[in-house]
């Protein structure tokens, strides 16, 4: 089967804390793609990184950073020094070949970020 | 560039009608895929195309749903006999290549009353 389980629902943390939301996935396949995407209270989702199975190298992007996992499947993402912009639904999402699908992404329920001044 | 464009971005509808929800993706993006997002949740698979085939619509609840992209660009996703189960926000996404990214646009919002 192919999941994505983001166990954490809802996180509140206060301006300048670091904060870093879980990403667990499932799949059979060796060859799938990890995605994060923002989706701010305005609505639109907003994309932040693919990485592909082959690379656990982590990466940073400023405030941003990723550590990909294939021992513990998991693809978590931690913000440094959050701040009130960054307030949004966090979605991470999982596309592999597995059962011939090879176009959609899964999605995981999405973690609620509240970052407050 | 032009990102993911979507209309209408808000419909209401009655319960019976039909509804086209019409998706623009980015320009020269091979791949265009349709969701759907409830509310509290991720968005739901329901297609996807390449060009202008249709290969994968195992996310398509039944038979009332089909979408199509005639000339390899615009999408056209098709409700018919609307219920109000359908509800929802119907999102579009397209990338340059079926590995790639994939860019969302603003959603259509679908009210079945």
């Amino acid at each position: 089967a192919q999941k994505v389980t983001q166990a954490q629902t809802e996180i509140s943390v206060v301006e300048k804390e670091d904060v870093t939301l879980d990403c667990v996935y499932e799949t059979r396949d060796t060859t799938y793609y990890l995605f994060w995407y923002k989706q701010p209270p305005s609505g639109e989702l907003v994309f932040l990184i693919r990485r592909n199975s082959f690379d656990e190298q982590n990466e940073i992007s400023g405030r941003y950073s990723w550590n990909f996992q294939k021992s513990t499947s998991s693809f978590n993402f931690t913000i440094t020094a959050s701040q009130v912009v960054d307030s949004a639904v966090y979605f991470c999402a999982l596309r592999s070949n597995y059962g011939g699908s090879q176009g959609n992404l899964i999605f995981g329920k999405g973690t609620k970020l509240s970052v407050k001044p | 560039g032009a990102g993911v464009s979507q209309s209408p971005r808000y419909k209401v509808t009655k319960r019976g009608q039909d509804v086209a929800l019409r998706c623009d993706p980015i320009s020269g993006h091979v791949s265009l895929y349709w969701y759907r997002q409830a509310l509290g949740q991720g968005p739901e698979f329901l297609t996807y195309f390449n060009y202008e085939a249709q290969q994968d619509k195992s996310g398509l609840p039944n038979d009332r749903f089909s979408a199509e992209r005639p000339e390899g660009s615009i999408s056209t996703l098709t409700i018919q006999r609307t219920e109000q189960r359908d509800s929802a926000m119907y999102r579009c996404a397209s990338s340059l290549a079926i590995t790639g990214e994939q860019y969302f646009g603003p959603g259509t919002r679908l009210t079945v009353t």
